[in-house]
């Protein structure tokens, strides 16, 4: 089956620091891949995407690159701030039939300043 | 203007009470979505429909009943809670009937059930 599978948590910074978030999926076929972030209290809002092998998504300096061949989507940050914290989220949608988002447990963010 | 909206933001109800919760898009998506999140933050999806019509329908329990009235509005139906329906439901639409494109959430509705 479909799956994802990212790093525990939680996760805490000091501020400027460098982020990783380890995502590893099993899929069937060519999965999208996204990264979702939850503010405290709030909704999920979409990150970034990658639609295909060796595509990098990018947003509000945020990074993750399509991996095929390690089935890996990392989320980097070069310098977080205290407005990252959140948790974040990685998720995958596989092609043909009843298309649905599988997402991952989560991964919590504190970035203390 | 919110792009979507779920009523009410939180519900704290008794055990064998029956309760709804309302989603509305105005992003003129066609397939719109509930998922359930847990305590420890876990998302499933619990339904999704496409112009009204029901394309995923989890292992859910029959209590939970969804009705969309028109492709703009999902609406989630519970019957007889149990405290294990404690969570965080979002409702969720997407463009063009496919689940591929970027899914936009409410901001949740938090039910407790005591």
């Amino acid at each position: 089956g479909n799956s994802v599978t990212q790093m525990e948590g939680p996760v805490t910074l000091s501020e400027e620091a460098f982020l990783t978030i380890n995502c590893t999926y099993t899929a069937t076929g060519y999965p999208s891949l996204f990264w979702y972030v939850q503010y405290p209290g709030e909704g999920l809002q979409l990150l970034l995407k990658a639609t295909k092998a060796d595509d990098k998504g990018s947003n509000k300096g945020f990074e993750a690159t399509y991996r095929k061949e390690t089935t890996s989507f990392h989320l980097e940050k070069g310098s977080v701030q205290v407005s990252d914290s959140a948790v974040y989220f990685c998720a995958l949608i596989t092609q043909g039939g009843s298309e649905k988002l599988v997402f991952g447990k989560g991964t919590k963010l504190t970035v203390n300043p | 203007d919110t792009a979507v909206s779920q009523t009410p933001k939180y519900l704290v109800t008794q055990m064998g009470n029956d309760k709804s919760i309302k989603c509305e898009q105005n992003l003129g998506h066609d397939t719109m979505y509930w998922y359930k999140q847990d305590s420890k933050k876990f998302l499933k999806i619990m339904f999704s429909y496409n112009n009204k019509e029901l394309i995923i329908n989890e292992t859910v329990p029959n209590r939970f009943s969804p009705k969309s009235p028109d492709k703009a509005h999902l609406n989630l139906h519970i019957n007889s809670l149990e405290l294990g329906d404690s969570a965080v439901y979002f409702c969720a639409s997407s463009q063009l009937g496919g689940a591929r494109e970027t899914q936009y959430f409410g901001p949740g509705t938090r039910l407790l059930v005591l």
